[in-house]
């Protein structure tokens, strides 16, 4: 149950495009279509942004998308906003267990 | 409309044990898998555990509280639980309560377990 790899900061300006990456192994992102992404504000909880690698729940953005090529996943957020500043976590489903990774503080500039 | 609430947090002394409640509303608790999930101060996510729903509801652990913590329901109060024994200080976190598909779609606002003496 090791955790995802994720960078620990990312950062960017308003209306520029920035890609958060999340590196597991073949035992969980890269056996499975099953990674989420949540963003988290100070002192709230997490929210969920992507889920299956590349699907939105309703009410996200389409500023917000995922891919995945074997096994590290990505979030790509476009037209950064200053709202987009939070922390990001990616999650995988491993069967009877999940996983998240470390998470990164996206700072807009 | 889903909500979750969790309760029960508080500090407790290393060796200690705390029961958490999660109260669900909106939706069937049983009939969905649900999880814990922390978050230590400052840290990042950790899935603490599972079960899942059908007669039964296998439970599955972190191994960082396998034989110390034990997750169940009372699907007659829509309502998960999570018994924490023989605490320590690495157990410190807010902890939350998910619906749990092959991601957590919703999330209560936490509870927060302070292990210290």
């Amino acid at each position: 149950q090791s955790a995802l790899t994720q960078p620990a900061s990312v950062s960017g300006s308003p209306g520029q495009s920035i890609t958060i990456s999340c590196t597991g192994t073949s035992s969980d992102v890269g056996s499975y279509n099953y990674v989420s992404w949540y963003q988290q504000h100070p002192g709230k909880a997490p929210k969920l942004m992507i889920y299956d690698v590349t699907n939105r729940p309703s009410g996200v953005s389409n500023r917000f998308s995922g891919s995945k090529s074997g096994n590290t996943a990505s979030l790509t957020i476009s037209g950064l906003q200053a709202e987009d500043e939070a922390d990001y976590y990616c999650s995988s489903y491993i069967s009877s267990s999940r996983v998240f990774g470390g998470g990164t503080k996206l700072t807009v500039l | 409309e889903v909500q979750l609430a969790e309760s029960g947090g508080g500090l407790v002394q290393p060796g200690g044990s705390l029961r958490l409640s999660c109260a669900a509303s909106g939706f069937t608790s049983s009939s969905y898998a649900m999880s814990w999930v922390r978050q230590a101060p400052g840290k990042g996510l950790e899935w603490v555990s599972v079960i899942f729903s059908g007669s039964g509801g296998s439970t599955y652990y972190a191994d960082s509280v396998k034989g110390r913590f034990t997750i169940s329901r009372d699907n007659s109060k829509n309502t998960l639980f999570l018994q924490m024994n023989s605490l320590r200080a690495e157990d410190t976190a807010v902890y939350y309560c998910a619906r749990n598909f092959r991601y957590f779609d919703y999330w209560g606002q936490g509870t927060l377990v302070t292990v210290s003496s």
